[in-house]
């Protein structure tokens, strides 16, 4: 594909359901990170995945947060029982990888979550 | 841990001008450096990759430096035109390769 593409753009749910965010990064970037940017704030590191690798997953804040990469692409960030806090804009990223370097990012245009 | 400040954090200046902007972080052994550009409501766009091998990058109107001694980088907008606004993000690798953001400069530029 052209670039890193996200879905939905746009997501309202009420607080307590679950809700799945999709990132479909570049073709052939072993390096997949999600981040949250809440409004007036910097952009937050949520988890990290990097090849076959396991994922770095410190970021998170809290077990409600999971995110899987299947078969090396595509990635599914889920939020369980959601809260009015999460409520941000979630970017997704990738790249590749040097050697012991952080490649150059490529970020989607992010879901703008919403939790009423 | 890595931090990442960048200064000002808001600026608003006529078409025309020459800017500087400002990224400083303060654990100076890094790989490279990378600078974002975030339109409202959208996501980043990556500006200038610059090595820690390398003292500066360009692009078009655009000129990064980078100081690893002084944990410092600038962000040089040559010739600022109204379409250049938008927040610009630094970003160095912390531990384990993820980043650390600082938290942008919002830049606006009138005609």
């Amino acid at each position: 594909g052209a670039g890193v593409s996200q879905s939905p753009s746009n997501k309202v749910t009420e607080k307590g359901k679950d809700v799945e965010l999709r990132c479909d990064p570049i073709s052939g970037h072993t390096a997949l990170y999600w981040y949250r940017q809440s409004l007036g704030q910097g952009l937050e590191f949520l988890i990290y995945f990097q090849g076959n690798s396991a994922p770095d997953k410190s970021g998170l804040p809290s077990d409600r947060f999971s995110a899987e990469r299947t078969g090396g692409s595509v990635s599914t960030l889920t939020i369980q029982r959601t809260q009015q806090e999460d409520s941000a804009v979630y970017l997704c990223a990738s790249s590749l990888q040097g050697q012991g370097a952080l490649g150059e990012q490529y970020f989607g245009p992010g879901t703008r979550l919403t939790v009423t | 841990k890595q931090e990442v400040t960048q200064i000002p954090a808001a600026l608003s200046v006529p078409e025309g001008e020459n800017l500087v902007l400002n990224c400083s972080f303060t654990d100076s052994a890094i790989y490279n450096l990378q600078w974002f550009r975030q339109d409202p409501g959208k996501g980043l766009t990556s500006l200038l990759l610059i090595q820690s091998s390398q003292r500066e990058q360009t692009s078009g109107r655009l000129n990064a430096s980078l100081d690893k001694s002084s944990g410092r980088s600038t962000l040089y907008i040559a010739a600022s035109q109204p379409g250049d606004s938008a927040t610009y993000l630094c970003a160095v690798p912390g531990g384990s390769y993820i980043p650390t953001f600082g938290r942008g400069t919002s830049l606006i530029v009138h005609p």
